[in-house]
């Protein structure tokens, strides 16, 4: 079943611009995770956050999380043309029995950087 | 690379045809997924293994029956696909499904195409 989604379904910024999507989710998470994935390409793990903390930084990346809301933002600083991929968030159902780290994934948001 | 390999990586194949997808992760991770990604939907979750043993299956059709030898690998058997069965096949593998807080390593994945 669907837990996150994305938006916007797609974003186009210039290079040197930074770029938001968000996330919304629907259940109690244990994290919640953002993810990478060229085109046609697995995905690559950038960033997790627990359901305890507020706000992360990797690099470029920017993360918050508000579980009052329900809601997460991924931000990258001074895109690059090699930015531009689709960015999907993925959470750790608490419901859910047993497997703890079954992700639930989004349908992605589309960002293409210009260079 | 990122200690995930699927092969093939692209699969053409006839309804009435057998198949198998192979995964093998070499993180010496504990649980594997199956994911299937269609064009525009979220990824979704179709099996779980953790420690060989299947502890998910999200009423997924009996034309694809999945198989967990060991903890490094994972294979899709496939048999009387449909032409809405196409899609991208990712495989992925993380530390231990019971505990929290750990990220998922995904393969290539696997265009699967149903003619």
């Amino acid at each position: 079943s669907q837990q996150g989604e994305e938006d916007p379904q797609a974003l186009s910024i210039q290079e040197g611009e930074n770029a938001t999507m968000n996330c919304s989710y629907k259940t109690s998470i244990n994290n919640l995770q953002w993810y990478r994935q060229n085109s046609g390409r697995g995905l690559v793990h950038l960033i997790l956050i627990r359901s305890n903390e507020r706000e992360k930084h990797s690099g470029r990346l920017r993360v918050t999380l508000d579980t009052s809301k329900k809601s997460s933002s991924l931000l990258i600083t001074a895109s690059r043309a090699a930015d531009t991929a689709s960015y999907f968030c993925a959470t750790a159902d608490l419901d859910y029995g047993g497997a703890t780290n079954k992700l639930i994934f989004g349908t992605g948001t589309l960002l293409a950087v210009q260079p | 690379e990122t200690g995930v390999t699927q092969t093939p990586r692209h699969l053409v194949m006839g309804m009435t045809n057998k198949k198998s997808l192979k995964c093998e992760q070499h993180l010496g991770h504990n649980a594997m997924y199956w994911y299937k990604q269609s064009a525009k939907k979220p990824l979704e979750l179709m099996f779980v293994y953790s420690l060989e043993e299947r502890v998910e299956n999200n009423s997924v059709p009996s034309r694809f029956s999945p198989e967990c030898p060991n903890s490094s690998h994972l294979f899709l058997h496939l048999h009387t696909l449909q032409p809405e069965d196409s899609a991208l096949y990712l495989c992925a593998s993380s530390q231990d499904p019971d505990r929290s807080n750990t990220e998922a390593f995904f393969g290539q994945g696997t265009r699967l195409t149903v003619v």
